[in-house]
């Protein structure tokens, strides 16, 4: 079946450590997205990635890094720089929006990460 | 840039009743397309429903439907027969139109939906 597979689904992290979390999709996308989301709040853009080797930042980027080596993952690392990290972090893709499609967001399941 | 606007932060039903979520949005454009999530206590985002801009008749799906006014800028949800199961996170999401540069999607801060039994 094709999804997102995000992991780990909860990850616990030490003030001053930097933690990654995998975003692995199979749908053939080419955009993929990252997106905070702290309690009973909506979503908030991290960053986004429209193609290979390409990523631009969101509206929270700092704190946060991202790679796009290949198509099929985008990989987020909450470093230590990153103040206050304890939030529900989804991961989307989606196709252009072109030849009759939509193009909305395909979500994974998410990741809880909480700082000690 | 354009902004979406839930001005609902809780809603509640009945079971088995009607109810209506509402969304409105700020934009330039004429071509965009319009969705609708919701986000159980699972934190599983679903898609429930999508509009696009250039259609005038609106999306239905099953017990969802939404009323898309273009020129009002408003794409409300509407959920007949409430089942517990549709408890949840709505988020009301907009997409700018394909081939533009930078961030596409947009979204509102979201409404909680109750169903009481």
């Amino acid at each position: 079946d094709g999804g997102i597979t995000q992991s780990p689904k909860y990850l616990f992290r030490k003030e001053g450590q930097n933690v990654t979390l995998s975003c692995e999709q199979n749908l053939n996308h080419d955009a993929m997205y990252w997106y905070r989301q702290d309690p009973g709040q909506g979503l908030r853009l991290i960053y986004y990635s429209q193609i290979v080797n390409d990523f631009q930042k969101g509206d929270i980027a700092e704190g946060y890094s991202v790679s796009r080596e290949k198509k099929e993952s985008f990989p987020l690392t909450v470093t230590s720089a990153q103040k206050n990290p304890t939030a529900f972090y989804l991961c989307a893709s989606s196709t252009p929006g072109l030849a009759g499609s939509t193009g909305e967001l395909f979500f994974g399941e998410g990741s809880r990460l909480t700082v000690l | 840039a354009q902004t979406v606007t839930q001005s609902q932060p809780e809603m509640s039903v009945q079971e088995a009743e009607t109810v209506t979520l509402s969304c409105t949005y700020d934009t330039s454009e004429s071509d965009y397309y319009l969705f609708w999530y919701k986000q159980p206590p699972s934190r599983q985002m679903i898609l429930v429903i999508r509009q696009e801009a250039y259609k005038q008749q609106n999306a239905t799906e099953n017990r969802f439907s939404v009323n898309f006014q273009k020129a009002a800028k408003s794409f409300s949800l509407k959920i007949s027969d409430s089942q517990l199961g549709d408890a949840a996170m709505y988020f009301c999401a907009y997409r700018r139109r394909p081939l533009n540069t930078g961030n596409q999607f947009y979204f509102g801060t979201g409404t909680s939906l109750t169903v009481i039994p």
